[in-house]
């Protein structure tokens, strides 16, 4: 099957840092890559979709200035958590797909990220 | 809004034990089901998902589903559970038509520990 990767797994920072978070396909073209943000012992939330070479589309309630998602290549889409505060404490996962497959999504590892 | 259900938290079985976790959801439009497993400290992977065609589908390790188009349900079912089935399993469905096309919508979880 294909393969996304995320990195990375686990970060540390302080708080007011900006953290960048990197999804990878490796093995097909996504254009359409999805950021998803999962508390503890809850689902997984959809915060953004993005598609290749266009702006990302936010859920409501999501913030675009503190989540920047740039999606540049049909390989690489990234996540950045600007200034971010402890309570954005969570675990962040991507997953991919290809076009015209947005139902079938490839998910990548999930990054946890802790903001001290 | 679409929403996902599932029943269980948390389902403790021994092994050769029948297993079925049981998902509703609520959307009337066109839908695409999915159940997704996820090991511990792994990304999600398919199990096995439904979009058309024969209600019932057999997905990977023996996991089958059956969707219930009138009771908007897509329950998972193993015969006979191992201990290496012990996982985090979500259910999700995709909005496969509408004004929110492309958003796929998670369950809560249902981490089942299975002892040998």
């Amino acid at each position: 099957g294909a393969v996304v990767s995320q990195h990375p797994s686990r970060v540390i920072c302080k708080s007011g840092t900006s953290v960048k978070i990197e999804c990878r396909s490796l093995d097909f073209q996504a254009t359409t890559m999805f950021w998803y943000r999962q508390f503890p012992k809850q689902s997984l939330m959809l915060m953004a979709t993005s598609n290749e070479g266009s702006k990302a589309t936010y859920e409501q309630g999501v913030e675009k200035d503190k989540f920047l998602i740039n999606h540049a290549s049909l390989t690489l889409s990234t996540l950045t958590v600007t200034s971010a505060h402890p309570e954005d404490s969570s675990f962040y996962i991507c997953s991919a797909a290809g076009r015209g497959r947005e139902n079938i999504q490839y998910f990548g590892a999930g990054t946890r990220l802790s903001v001290l | 809004a679409q929403s996902v259900s599932q029943h269980n938290h948390h389902v403790i079985l021994s092994e050769a034990a029948s297993l079925e976790l049981g998902c509703n959801y609520s959307y009337g439009g066109t839908v695409n089901l999915f159940w997704y497993v996820q090991y511990p400290g792994q990304h999600l992977q398919l199990l096995l998902k439904y979009f058309s065609g024969d209600p019932l589908v057999k997905g990977i390790k023996g996991f089958e589903a059956e969707f219930i188009k009138s009771k908007f349900s897509f329950n998972l079912r193993k015969p006979s559970v191992q201990w290496s089935d012990t996982a985090e399993y979500f259910c999700a469905v995709f909005n496969a038509g509408g004004t929110s096309y492309g958003k796929l919508t998670f369950g809560q979880g249902t981490i089942l520990t299975v002892h040998p």
